[in-house]
This record gives C-alpha cells, sequence and structure tokens, in this order.
C-alpha cells in the first residue's frame, strides 16, 4: 500500500545527543515536510524539499536539521542545540510543489513522538 | 501575514449531537486554499476536505459539511450526529497561492464525543 512511513514511533533521548527521524514515502510525491506538534500550538513547519538536492527551512528550523538525497526519503535530524526536543513530529508529502495550479493536500505519516530525558 | 484561528480548545458532546468547530483565517492572497484534517488518536493527520477561495459553496460529505464564508473569513466544519468514531482533534489549514503547498495550521479542537 501507498503511504508515508516514519520510525520510530516512539524514541527517547538523553540531553546533548543527536536523534534522526526517519521519513520514507512511496507514494511518488515530489514535495516533503517536517512538522512539529506541541499541545496548544497545533503544527509548525520545520523544513520542507520540493526536490532532491533542495530542501528550504520553515518557521522553526533552528536545531533541526534535513537531508533529500532520494525522491522517496526526507530524515530530519534534531541535534543537541534544540532547546526544547520533546514533541511529535509529523512527517508529510504532497504530489506537486504548490503554484496556484497545484492544489494538492499533504499526506502525513503516524508521526514520531520524542522525549529528551 | 497568514493565519488560522480555532477559538475552541475543547469540546465534549454527547452522541447524535450536532457540533460545529469553527475556523477563522486571515491572508492577503487573493487565491488561497483551506482545508480540515483530522487528528485521531493514533497520530496520522487524514485529510477531510480541501476548499479554494473562488468557490463558496457549501459542502456536505456523508454526516459533514462545511460552511466557507469569505465575507466573515470562516470556513466551519459541522458534524451531525456526532458519533464516537468522531472522537478526534480536528485542523483547519490555510495554503496561499504561493510556490509552496507549505499549510499553516490552526491549533486544533479536540473533540471528544460521549456514548
Amino acid at each position: 500500500d501507498g503511504g508515508i512511513t516514519q520510525s520510530p514511533k516512539y524514541l527517547f533521548r538523553k540531553e546533548g545527543q543527536n536523534v534522526t527521524l526517519s521519513c520514507e514515502q512511496n507514494l511518488n510525491h515530489d514535495a516533503m515536510y517536517w512538522y512539529r506538534q506541541d499541545p496548544g500550538q497545533g503544527l509548525r513547519l520545520i523544513y520542507y524539499s520540493q526536490i532532491v538536492n533542495d530542501f528550504q527551512k520553515g518557521d522553526i528550523a533552528e536545531g533541526y536539521s534535513v537531508s533529500r538525497e532520494k525522491k522517496e526519503s526526507f530524515p530530519l535530524t534534531v541535534t543537541s542545540a534544540q532547546k526544547n526536543p520533546t514533541a511529535f513530529y509529523l512527517c508529510a508529502s504532497s504530489k506537486g510543489t504548490g503554484g496556484l495550479s497545484n492544489t494538492g493536500e499533504l499526506f502525513f505519516g503516524e508521526g514520531s513522538r520524542l522525549t529528551v530525558l | 501575514a497568514q493565519k488560522v484561528t480555532q477559538a475552541q480548545t475543547e469540546i465534549s458532546v454527547v452522541e447524535k449531537e450536532d457540533v460545529t468547530l469553527d475556523c477563522v483565517y486571515e491572508t492577503r492572497d487573493t487565491t488561497y486554499y483551506l482545508f480540515w484534517y483530522k487528528q485521531p488518536p493514533s497520530g496520522e493527520l487524514v485529510f477531510l476536505i480541501r476548499r479554494n477561495s473562488f468557490d463558496e459553496q457549501n459542502e456536505i460529505s456523508g454526516r459533514y459539511s462545511w460552511n466557507f464564508q469569505k465575507s466573515t473569513s470562516s470556513f466551519n466544519f459541522t458534524i451531525t450526529a456526532s458519533q464516537v468514531v468522531d472522537s478526534a482533534v480536528y485542523f483547519c489549514a490555510l495554503k496561499g497561492g504561493g510556490a509552496t503547498n507549505k499549510l499553516i495550521f490552526g491549533t486544533g479542537t479536540l473533540l471528544a464525543v460521549q456514548p
């Protein structure tokens, strides 16, 4: 079945450690996104990528890094520079890259819950 | 600036009641798109509907209906005869006419339907 797979579902990290969250899609979508969800704050965009080997910062990119070496994969690294990393992380993809002629909705994975001990 | 406001943080209803979730948006774009997503306890956001700024027709899909009013910048969502399975967090989102599919999300409304 086509979809977005995020792993791990739950992750615990000690302070000062970097962790990488995996996101893989087999929908042949061009664009991929990482959102962070905190209670009472909705979803906030961390990074997005519209094409392989290119990505852009979202609204809260500090302390995070990404790569897009393959169309199917968009891993997110939460670095030790992220001061408050405990959150629920959602990866999404869309068929197109936007514009007036493309109104493709986002398809989401099931999320990864990161807890810093 | 673009913004989506969902003023209702939590709503609790009894099964079979009708419930309306409010969404107010702000944008300077003349072309934009509005979305509703459902987030069940599993965590994955599920797409419900997309509406573009040129189409103010209300939409009905089964027990779900959406009321889009540009005059009040609102895109409200009504569930008729609610069911326990409707319990979830519901997000309203906005996409401008720019070159990406970035969505601006509201803070979500937690709907609890009691049996």
